[in-house]
């Protein structure tokens, strides 16, 4: 069983439409959540943190996490064309700060005009 | 402010050489990780480096090394390159202790072996 599970896709989504990404992880010490944005032939770019069961709001992006069923997701509304990226889930597991990321696959979204 | 800044961007080496990538934090930040990203696939934990010492270390041979200077730049290492070792090479940095700990990346080393 892999850590950190994603679907690859790609998730096809129409422009304005909600994108729905799921993400399961094995590691139940996993304590902090981030989904990073990455481009094709680019590097991965932040885009949400999460730290607490619930959800988290930053503009057009909500992350959920729940703990208890080893899962966190990413809601991405209103989707456009510039949203068409893979999306990697990154749980860490903070027995000290700092410590190293473990990224799933990632899921490809294309976001169709 | 500076982000996270590597180099080179793209590199050709040939099976059995040896290669040396850069990396330079972002400002305030003194943890630098490098990751190893291979096409289709998410990045994959090599190493960590904090205080000049590497912190802790992912599933890859010895023949990745690494090192961090005083100024929190750091360096990785790689010998006896296989084809294998073609991947987009990442470093992160981040801020070890503090409310702020999320990880930047920097735009990447592109790294063909032939």
């Amino acid at each position: 069983q892999k850590e950190v599970e994603q679907n690859s896709g790609p998730l096809s989504v129409p422009e304005g439409a909600i994108a729905s990404l799921n993400c399961t992880y094995s590691d139940r010490g996993s304590q902090s959540f981030f989904w990073y944005r990455q481009y094709s032939g680019k590097s991965p770019e932040l885009i949400m943190s999460i730290y607490s069961n619930g959800d988290k709001e930053d503009g057009r992006f909500t992350a959920q996490l729940n703990k208890a069923s080893q899962y966190v997701s990413l809601l991405i509304r209103d989707s456009q064309p510039s949203d068409s990226a893979t999306y990697l889930c990154a749980p860490r597991y903070d027995k000290a700060a700092g410590n190293k990321l473990t990224f799933g696959g990632g899921t490809r979204v294309l976001v169709k005009p | 402010d500076a982000g996270v800044t590597q180099s080179p961007t793209h590199l050709i080496k040939t099976r059995g050489q040896q290669v040396t990538l850069r990396c330079s934090p972002k400002s305030g930040h003194d943890t630098v990780s490098w990751y190893q990203q291979a096409l289709g696939q998410g990045p994959q934990f090599i190493f960590q480096y904090y205080e000049e010492e590497e912190r802790q270390r992912g599933n890859f041979p010895d023949r990745f090394s690494g090192h961090q200077f005083p100024n929190y730049s750091s360096e990785l290492n790689v010998n006896a390159l296989l084809l294998g070792d073609s991947a987009l090479y990442l470093c992160a940095s981040s801020l070890r202790w503090g409310g702020n700990t999320e990880a930047f990346f920097g735009q990447g080393t592109r790294l063909t072996v032939v």
